[in-house]
């Protein structure tokens, strides 16, 4: 069974840090890309980035670049994401979510529960 | 940057009618060179993530029951929901993959009338 669980989720003040990570189990973690995707609550979805299998090629979103760093550890069947500079307006639900195709143009097809971070003072 | 559009916003079905939701994009997500359309739809229930329908506007992801249907190409898109059941209410999401930005809809919301 294919199962993404993430953590990391806290409060954490304007201009802080936090660090998800979602453990991956039950398909060869490996072998596909990987995304972050956030939705504010009782809103919408954005996709924030993604990372192909060797973790050499990444892409963000506009609005997190320089702040946000995804990355990977396959030997840990691991996905992370390293937010700094947090903002109000990143206070959303994180998933993390398996690329159903070999490409950075991918549909996903497996999703995590969600981490929630919140920021505020 | 590729805009979603989706309607209605939310929509009241009788239990056996049909629902129909619809997703605009700004632009094409018919690639030339496959001639797929880079759009896909999910359905989220409270509490829980988003859930993958149908991938290549109309492709049916495994265990999707067939009174869901996804059609369209270039620009509109259609998700029907035939039959409607009780555990069919949920938001529903349209997806573009044929950029980076992987841009959501915003959302229909079904619910029983």
């Amino acid at each position: 069974e294919v199962q993404l669980v993430e953590s990391g989720g806290d409060l954490v003040q304007p201009g802080g840090s936090l660090r998800l990570s979602c453990a991956v189990s039950g398909f060869s973690f490996s072998n596909y890309w990987m995304s972050w995707v956030r939705q504010d609550p009782g809103k919408g979805l954005e996709w924030v980035a993604n990372i192909n299998q060797d973790g050499r090629k990444k892409n963000y979103v506009d609005s997190v670049k320089g702040r946000f760093t995804i990355s990977r550890d396959n030997a840990k069947n691991s996905l992370y994401l390293q937010m700094n500079s947090l903002r109000v307006e990143d206070t959303a639900v994180y998933f993390c979510a398996r690329a159903m195709r070999d490409s950075p143009y991918s549909i996903f097809d497996y999703w995590g529960q969600g981490a929630l971070v919140t920021v505020s003072s | 940057d590729i805009v979603m559009t989706q309607s209605p916003d939310s929509l009241a079905v009788s239990l056996g009618e049909r629902a129909t939701i619809n997703c605009k994009s700004s632009q094409s997500l018919l690639y030339d060179s496959n001639n797929k359309d880079y759009l896909g739809w999910y359905q989220q229930k409270p509490g829980q993530p988003p859930k993958l329908l149908f991938y290549w506007a109309s492709t049916r992801e495994s265990g999707v029951p067939d009174r869901f249907s996804g059609s369209g190409s270039g620009t509109d898109f259609t998700l029907s929901i035939s039959n409607l059941q009780a555990e069919d209410v949920a938001v529903y999401y349209c997806q573009e993959y044929y950029s980076l930005s992987h841009n959501f809809g915003g959302g229909t919301k079904v619910e029983i009338k």
